[in-house]
């Protein structure tokens, strides 16, 4: 079984500030990917970043970057120069061997003017 | 990036009718479909993993004669649920496989509401 820990209901970031969002993971699988994605009150879910298990370097997407401590099952999203249109909830997400994705519980990200 | 439709996107129904929701893959195959459903503030919830030409793959504690799943081709999967009921008001969300990259995409949900 593969799970996704958000341990953040809720953040909060000034605009044009940074914010890092956490998410831990567990599975048993040696090939996996980690994802992080993006749903605004439209409830559309966006893909922001993606990174598979084998590539040691960070994946990066403009503003958004992860940290990805392979060792820790750790998967953390900084996301630099907030912006309005970033206030959404970010759900971390696996997908392990047999390509099913799970999804944490998600965090609500509050961008303050 | 690929596009994944579903219609409809709203639907209200009377308790004990059918409803059928349809998901589109609209600028690729895609041979597996998934089908999600999620409650208001809280994540998304894995019923069934479909694929073209076979039999759904159910979650556990998903009833499959009351959520039926059809793969037809690889652009279209439908979930129909069956003899609704309040409790089956949720949002339902769909997302397409593409194979190369091991990445889903999703439809922008449905939303059914039973009364």
């Amino acid at each position: 079984a593969q799970t996704v820990t958000q341990s953040q209901p809720e953040m909060s970031v000034q605009e044009a500030e940074t914010v890092t969002l956490s998410c831990t993971y567990d599975t048993s699988e040696s090939d996996y990917y980690l994802f992080w994605y993006k749903q605004p009150p439209s409830r559309q879910m966006i893909l922001v970043i993606r990174q598979e298990a084998y590539k040691q370097q960070n994946a990066t997407e403009n503003r958004f970057s992860v940290n990805f401590q392979k060792a820790a099952k750790s998967f953390s999203l900084k996301i630099s120069d907030s912006q309005l249109g970033d206030a959404a909830m970010y759900f971390c997400a696996l997908s392990g061997g047999y390509q099913k994705v799970t999804f944490g519980i998600g965090t609500k990200l509050q961008v303050i003017p | 990036g690929a596009v994944v439709s579903q219609h409809p996107s709203r639907v209200i129904c009377k308790s004990g009718t059918s409803v059928k929701i349809e998901c589109r893959s609209l600028d690729f195959q895609a041979t597996t479909m998934f089908w999600y459903r999620q409650f208001p503030k809280q994540s998304l919830m894995l019923m069934a993993t479909s694929n073209e030409g076979s039999k759904a793959t159910y979650e556990q504690g998903v009833e499959k004669d009351k959520f039926l799943i059809n793969h037809a081709s690889l652009t279209l999967s439908t979930l129909t649920v069956t003899s609704a009921h309040p409790e089956d008001s949720s949002f339902y969300i769909c997302s397409a496989r593409l194979p190369s990259y091991n990445e889903q995409f999703f439809g922008p949900g449905t939303r059914l509401t039973v009364l």
